[in-house]
């Protein structure tokens, strides 16, 4: 079974622009989250979806949105990138089933704002 | 919400030796709480997990021991090997409504172990 993939795995923006990042979960799984690791800050979370909707989230301003499509693949995006957001963000899968607590991460997307 | 505080920030060990990573809780109604380990440039990956309703949980050379009362819970690795060398991450989740829950991390160990 394929892990979860997300892409791209490297992105340098400047401040001011938005960028949409992608994850695709795990066949079968239908929730699908997202965090932000930082140095020092260790994994922040940012939002859950589950079946095309979003059911948590996570202490970020507005410009950190998501959604969830109907395959369970997930998209985020950030308008009016700043220089602190910077970092590596995460999604991660879970099938969300009665031992559906085990997150599976992707590899992540670097972004780095100038 | 939950709060989760881990310790130490950095341990350094010999090849050999053990090594325990301790993490506490804020909210009691936690009640799954896993482990993750990330190599430089890589995924977490989950390690090892315990539910509230277990004190331990052992795989070989790793062990994760839980105490409810103190809201407090630790990582033991045994033997320790160069492999190990990795920052770690604890993680408690609390139930919200229906079956959400949310699962907040630790600021992570850099577990380094010299050979």
């Amino acid at each position: 079974k394929a892990g979860v993939t997300q892409t791209p795995r490297y992105l340098i923006k400047t401040r001011g622009q938005q960028v949409t990042l992608s994850c695709s979960p795990i066949s079968g799984h239908r929730s699908v989250s997202w965090y932000q690791q930082t140095p020092g800050q260790g994994l922040q979370f940012l939002f859950e979806y589950f079946s095309e909707t979003q059911r948590n989230k996570g202490n970020f301003p507005g410009r950190f949105s998501g959604r969830q499509f109907s395959n369970s693949r997930s998209e985020m995006n950030v308008s009016t990138l700043e220089l602190g957001d910077s970092a590596l963000y995460l999604c991660a899968s879970r099938l969300d089933g009665g031992s559906g607590e085990k997150l599976f991460f992707g590899s992540g997307t670097q972004l780095s704002v100038l | 919400g939950e709060n989760v505080e881990q310790h130490p920030s950095t341990l350094s060990v010999q090849e050999g030796d053990s090594a325990v990573i301790k993490c506490t809780y804020s909210d009691s109604a936690s009640n799954y709480f896993p482990w993750y380990k990330q190599e430089l440039g890589k995924r977490p990956q989950l390690i090892i997990d315990i539910r509230s309703n277990v004190g331990e949980k052992k795989d070989q050379r790793i062990a994760v021991t839980l105490n409810k009362t103190a809201k407090h819970f630790s990582l033991h690795i045994t033997e320790t090997q160069p492999e190990d060398s990795a920052v770690y991450f604890c993680a408690a989740i609390v139930p919200s409504s229906g079956s959400a829950r949310q699962l907040t991390f630790g600021s992570g160990t850099q577990l380094t172990v010299l050979p």
